[in-house]
């Protein structure tokens, strides 16, 4: 199994650039997230799907946009990248059934905005 | 006030050493707890889940006081591959209906030789 994938690894955007975050998971888990990890803040949520067919704002969502595809694919879309948006994008997944379930994370997006 | 704060470290201990984080939390209402490992330039990887009773895995040790909403590592005989930020990490339930993750800023490990 591949766990949780995520592409690309690196990008570099120019201001006002957009792009898709893609990430994929192969645990036929039932919920996704996405968090940003910036230096200094720890990692926080943008957006999650708890299960196919929802999404709900996470405590960073502003200038992002994501979609579930399918159960295994959950996209982050930034139409109007900003430097603000410079940071480390990690996609996690989990079972969704319970407290105590572990998240698998992504190895993660580099993702620098000039 | 910072629903998670840890110590902010970094720690630099030898190797052999026993070395604790600690962890706060501010809500009360929070329903469960764990320590995640993050190698520099890696994704977070779940260490261990922490139990009101106290819960030990090998050479780490995770406890949990709720009354203090405090949550603490102690790790024994500190080995080099022990080097990383862990991260405290409370689950709560949000006003959707589900639950999710907070972390913490991470506290840096570095065991020295």
């Amino acid at each position: 199994n591949a766990g949780v994938t995520q592409t690309p690894k690196f990008q570099v955007l120019k201001t006002g650039q957009s792009m898709t975050l893609q990430c994929a998971q192969d645990m036929n888990h039932n919920s996704m997230y996405w968090y940003r990890q910036d230096p200094g803040m720890g990692l926080r949520l943008i957006y999650y799907s708890a299960s196919e067919g929802t999404t709900d704002k996470g405590e960073v969502p502003n200038g992002y946009n994501v979609s579930r595809l399918n159960k295994r694919e959950f996209s982050l879309r930034l139409e109007s990248a900003a430097p603000s948006q410079t940071s480390v994008y990690f996609c996690a997944s989990s079972e969704g059934r319970g407290t105590l379930e572990t998240q698998y994370f992504g190895p993660g997006t580099r993702l620098l905005v000039l | 006030r910072k629903e998670v704060e840890q110590d902010p470290g970094p720690f630099n201990v030898p190797e052999g050493a026993t070395v604790a984080f600690n962890c706060t939390y501010s809500n009360s209402a929070s329903q469960s707890f764990f320590w995640y490992r993050q190698d520099c330039r890696k994704e977070p990887k779940l260490l261990m889940s922490v139990y009101s009773s106290g819960n030990e895995d090998g050479r780490f040790t995770a406890q949990l006081n709720r009354a203090s909403q405090y949550i603490s590592l102690l790790i024994r005989d500190s080995k080099l591959s022990d080097s990383a930020t862990y991260l405290c990490v409370v689950n709560n339930l949000s006003g959707a209906g589900s639950y999710q993750l907070t972390f913490g800023k991470g506290t840096k490990l570095s065991v020295i030789p």
